[in-house]
């Protein structure tokens, strides 16, 4: 069973809508990131957690700590949005474990 | 400020072969994180390195090593390349030290093995 879940694996929407995706741990952090990887590769620091709800522009994410839980919503996504989005833990301090990652979610958003 | 730079972005060698991967931190970032990313497996952690020190690594054989230099600059090792090892290898800076820091990634470099 893989320690980081996401949900959808998939999702398409049309420009405009609300998005939200899921994330889920089974195991105790120390932060929660949600990364952006675009075609090509480079993956992109959105947001890094440990408690409460943080919002940057359109993007907002927060955490649960006591259901083990995360979301990260996009408000009137635009198709520049289209990505995959990859929740990604700390399981101890200072990062000495690295990241463990999530399967990672497909975003499309169709004009 | 520059980013973080690896080297090179692109590579193929021949089953057998060893190579070297490299990885630029930012200015005063001490710590560096490896990850490989395959289609199969999605993104797996490799080694982290702060201050010269490996700190940990995953759950990857022998054939892969790392090492960290005093200007943080860190490099990665693959010896006895597989087929299986054709990935997308990313590294990670961060500030480092006991408490979490948000990363920086490199661009990758896409190892293709043939």
């Amino acid at each position: 069973k893989n320690e980081v879940e996401q949900s959808p694996q998939n999702l398409t929407a049309q420009e405009g809508e609300f998005i939200t995706i899921n994330c889920s741990y089974s195991v105790g952090i120390s932060a929660l990131h949600w990364l952006q990887q675009h075609p090509g590769g480079g993956i992109v620091s959105l947001f890094m957690l440990s408690s409460g709800k943080k919002k940057h522009g359109r993007l907002i994410a927060t955490i649960n700590i006591q259901e083990k839980h995360s979301s990260l919503h996009i408000t009137a996504s635009h198709p520049r949005d289209s990505a995959v989005y990859i929740c990604a833990v700390n399981l101890g301090g200072g990062g000495a474990d690295g990241l463990t990652f999530g399967k990672g979610t497909h975003l499309i958003i169709q004009p | 400020k520059a980013g973080v730079t690896q080297t090179p972005r692109y590579l193929i060698k021949t089953r057998g072969q060893q190579v070297t991967l490299s990885c630029s931190p930012i200015s005063g970032h001490r710590s560096v994180s490896w990850y490989q990313q395959t289609p199969g497996q999605g993104l797996q952690f490799l080694f982290e390195y702060f201050s010269e020190t490996q700190r940990n690594k995953g759950n990857f054989p022998g054939r892969f090593s790392g090492r960290q230099f005093s200007n943080s600059r860190s490099e990665m090792n693959v010896s006895t390349l597989e087929l299986g090892d054709s990935a997308l290898y990313l590294c990670a800076s961060s500030l480092g030290g006991l408490i979490n820091y948000g990363y920086t990634f490199g661009s990758g470099t896409r190892l293709t093995v043939v």
